[in-house]
């Protein structure tokens, strides 16, 4: 069964300070992995994604690496922001066959930033 | 900035009553998706609508549920006897196309009360 794990499930942090948060999958096969942010009560954003071929990307304060062997990614944040507070999910994509993809959420992680 | 609206934002329904929830999505995508998240749970794929018709569901998108795309624009979810598990956040997205790397945008979701 696919399954997306992360950790921690929640982190507090001063702002201005880094974090890395982490996820690991079994998703087979794999497609993608996307990272999204989301706001409390609202629909996900998303960050980055990135194909197997991948190993970081950057989307501003945002880094994203990805470890296909071991199947592991994380998502880094650089001088944290008060407005960074919010659940960010792990997202696997796989193949389910006949030129169609699934989405496996993980749980999140709720990250809280305060000054 | 395009994005994915949905109708209403709070629902609040009888068990046994049908509902039926509403997005419009980004004018040029052609793919659409609704989620659910359950108080304090991930978000978990329903169902993807392309070219009028469901291209795949999962296994929680049972005979109670359909989607329809009724005109142009709008994209619609029906519950047709609610039950208490169905209380959610129903988050409607939609994407360009189906690549691996195409991003699915969502909406700021209905919030949908069985009681």
């Amino acid at each position: 069964k696919n399954q997306v794990e992360q950790s921690p499930q929640s982190l507090i942090i001063l702002e201005g300070k880094n974090c890395t948060l982490q996820c690991n999958y079994t998703v087979s096969p794999f497609s993608n992995l996307r990272w999204y942010k989301q706001d409390t009560g609202r629909g996900p954003v998303s960050l980055t994604i990135m194909t197997f071929s991948e190993n970081t990307k950057s989307n501003g304060r945002y880094t994203a690496t990805l470890d296909a062997d071991t199947k592991q990614s994380s998502l880094h944040i650089t001088a944290s922001q008060l407005s960074d507070s919010a659940s960010y999910i792990c997202v696997v994509s796989g193949y389910s066959g006949a030129g169609s993809y699934q989405l496996t959420f993980g749980k999140g992680t709720k990250l809280s930033v305060i000054p | 900035e395009p994005e994915v609206t949905q109708t209403p934002s709070h629902q609040v329904t009888q068990m046994g009553q049908e509902v039926i929830l509403r997005c419009v999505p980004i004018s040029n995508h052609l793919y659409f998706y609704w989620y659910r998240q359950i108080l304090g749970q991930k978000v978990e794929f329903l169902v993807s609508f392309y070219n009028n018709e469901i291209s795949e569901k999962s296994e929680i998108f049972d005979d109670q549920f359909s989607v329809e795309r009724p005109d142009g624009s709008n994209f619609t979810l029906k519950i047709r006897s609610t039950k208490l598990e169905d209380s959610a956040m129903y988050f409607c997205a939609s994407s360009v196309g189906r690549a691996l790397q195409e991003t699915q945008y969502f909406g700021p979701g209905t919030r949908l009360l069985v009681l």
